[in-house]
Formats: structure tokens, sequence, C-alpha cells
């Protein structure tokens, strides 16, 4: 069992250019999301999904864009990457809230992303 | 808005003693919290969450304590071992209803062996 996978692990690009960043996971997890980590800054979620073809903003989201086609993937993209988009990306799911409540979101291992 | 803060930055403890890692948050209208353990060049590890509804939560080696009168939560980790060595965050959900976690800044706890 996989869980949540993310590629690339590592990327170097210049300003301007862009990318997407893929998320996979395999627990059929309804609720995905996209985080940033930053040194001193914690975790900073960029957008989430709470299900197939449905995404919103986070805490962060200008910059990026997102997509939700298929349940068991989350891309996000960087249109045009700036140096400030330097950082870590971690993707993360979730089962939904249900009649419990909130569910833990689980994390891949990253992205390692550098703007030059 | 919401926030949440830890204590210490950085926590050094002996290996075989406990380790007490604390936080606090700002909004009273919590709903749920995770503690998580990230080792380097790693992503996040859920170790224990708690709901408002509770005070004490535990698991294996670890207890998660909720005081909602002062907003406050800790994670308790028994005997500690070498491979404790890691950043822990302690994460919470505010407004019921909502998704989003909202992210301590970490504390980085080394045992000495």
């Amino acid at each position: 069992n996989a869980g949540v996978t993310q590629t690339p692990k590592f990327r170097v690009l210049k300003t301007g250019q862009s990318m997407t960043l893929l998320c996979a996971q395999d627990m059929n997890h309804e609720y995905m999301y996209w985080y940033r980590q930053d040194p001193g800054m914690g975790l900073r979620l960029i957008h989430y999904s709470v299900g197939e073809g449905t995404t919103a903003k986070g805490e962060v989201p200008d910059g990026y864009n997102v997509s939700r086609l298929k349940k068991q993937n989350f891309l996000l993209g960087l249109e045009s990457a700036a140096p400030s988009q330097t950082s870590v990306y971690f993707c993360a799911s979730s089962y939904a809230r249900g009649e419990v409540g909130n569910q833990p979101q689980h994390f891949g291992d990253g992205t390692r992303l550098s703007i030059l | 808005g919401e926030s949440v803060g830890l204590h210490l930055p950085t926590l050094s403890v002996q290996e075989g003693d406990n380790s007490i890692i604390n936080c606090a948050y700002s909004n009273s209208a919590s709903d749920y919290f995770i503690w998580y353990k990230q080792e380097s060049g790693k992503g996040p590890q859920f170790i224990i969450d708690i709901r408002s509804n509770m005070d004490k939560r535990q698991g294996q080696r670890v207890t998660v304590l909720l005081n909602k009168t002062v907003k406050h939560l800790s994670l308790q980790i028994a005997a500690t071992q070498p491979g404790d060595s890691a950043v822990y965050f302690c994460a919470g959900i505010f407004n019921f209803g909502n998704e989003k976690l909202t992210f301590g800044t970490g504390t980085r706890l080394t045992i000495i062996p």
C-alpha cells in the first residue's frame, strides 16, 4: 500500500517556467490537499479538494492552480514560476468528515522545488 | 483568525526519559487537533488525534492532553528512544464543518543517548 505518492521528488526551474506536480493516493480518500512548507513557517494550505471535480482555495493560493479530474489524483500547477515559490510542497489526503467528525490527513514525502 | 503555536522551537531529552511538547491555540471554536512527526526529508507522519469533546487520548507510548479552558494542547512521549528525534507539529481544525488544518511551526525534539 503506497499511501500518498508525489512526483517528482526534486525539480529546479527557471523564473517564468511552468510545471505540474502530481499527487496520487490509493486509500480511496475523498479529500486531498496541497501545502507548502517554508523554514520557520510550518505548513500552509495552498488549495484543497473535497471530491472529484471540486477545488477550493486555501491560505496561500496565489500563483497556483489545481485540478482533481480523478478521485485518486490531485495536480498542482505553477503557470509562471517565481523565486518566492521555492519551497517544499506536500500533498495530503483524508477521508471525508462523516458522522464522527474530521479525519486525519496523511502526507506524501514532498516535492522539493527550487526556482532560480 | 485562528492560529496555532508551539512553545519551544527545540527540546532535548535524555534517552529513556519522558518528553512533553506543548502547543497553544488562539481560537476557542476548535474542533479537532492532530500531532504529526516529521523526520528529515520526509512528510509529516500522523501520530495521534483528539476531538474537542475529549480531554485525553492515549496511543502507543504517546498521550495527548487537551485543555480547552486555557487553549493548550500537549504531546507526551514516554520512554523516549533515538527514533523519536524529529520535528513535531500540532495542527488544529477550527470552526466546525471546516476541512482546513492550521499548523504550528514545530518543535525539534532531540534524544540524547
